[in-house]
């Protein structure tokens, strides 16, 4: 069984769109995580949910949102999508918020924005 | 949150060879982790290591951590092609901040 699972894996949309990324986690933890990977291979933190509250929105422009159903869900959702919107985007999740928080991520949902 | 930094951004060995990459930060930290990212897969953890200690292994891999020169060092030993991956360190500081991770060091072991 997959522990975190993100769909697609590939997206392939035109700049104007509106896209979502949906993620799931069976490992019972109790906080997600949106991670925006860039060509230069640096992960920057987007979002944590712990317990369906957002934790933290690093300045990530207000076109993309977060929304969390319940604890095993976490999906993103953007608006009007960008040439600079392309990256691969991967979900992580982990037991406790901060402390030792050993993160499980998904295989990654490239997006290209033509 | 603050992210470590890698180094060497890229290291090509043979196989059977050790790899060694290192990793600075800034701050004070609870504890920094490991994370190996082979390529088009999400990150996988490799280890922890928290700020009162200096030295752990795992397998073939060994860690340690200078909290007095901010910096860790991650030494695959007797390398096999199946490690070449990306390797990321992540510190975290005693706030719990949430992980950021640098570009890492993209090794590439030759059979």
């Amino acid at each position: 069984d997959t522990a975190v699972s993100q769909t697609p894996k590939y997206l392939v949309t035109q700049m104007g769109n509106d896209k979502s990324i949906k993620c799931e986690q069976n490992l019972g933890h109790d906080t997600m995580y949106w991670y925006k990977q860039d060509s230069k291979k640096f992960l920057k933190i987007m979002f944590s949910y712990n317990n369906k509250e957002l934790i933290i929105n690093e300045t990530v422009p207000n076109r993309f949102s977060p929304k969390s159903p319940d604890k095993a869900h976490l999906n993103l959702h953007i608006n009007s999508l960008e040439l600079g919107d392309s990256a691969v985007y991967f979900c992580a999740s982990s037991q406790v918020l901060g402390a030792s928080g050993e993160l499980f991520f998904g295989e990654g949902s490239r997006l290209t924005v033509l | 949150s603050q992210q470590g930094e890698e180094d060497p951004q890229a290291l090509s060995i043979q196989e059977g060879e050790n790899a060694t990459m290192n990793c600075s930060y800034k701050t004070s930290i609870n504890n920094l982790q490991w994370y190996r990212q082979n390529s088009g897969r999400g990150l996988v953890h490799l280890i922890l290591i928290r700020s009162n200690e200096r030295e752990k292994h795992s397998g073939r891999l060994r860690v340690t951590l200078d909290t007095s020169k901010k910096s860790s060092s991650l030494l695959i030993t007797a390398s096999r092609a199946a490690d070449t991956a990306s390797y990321f360190c992540a510190p975290q500081n005693n706030a719990g901040n949430m992980l950021t991770f640098g570009g890492g060091t993209r090794l590439m072991v030759k059979p």
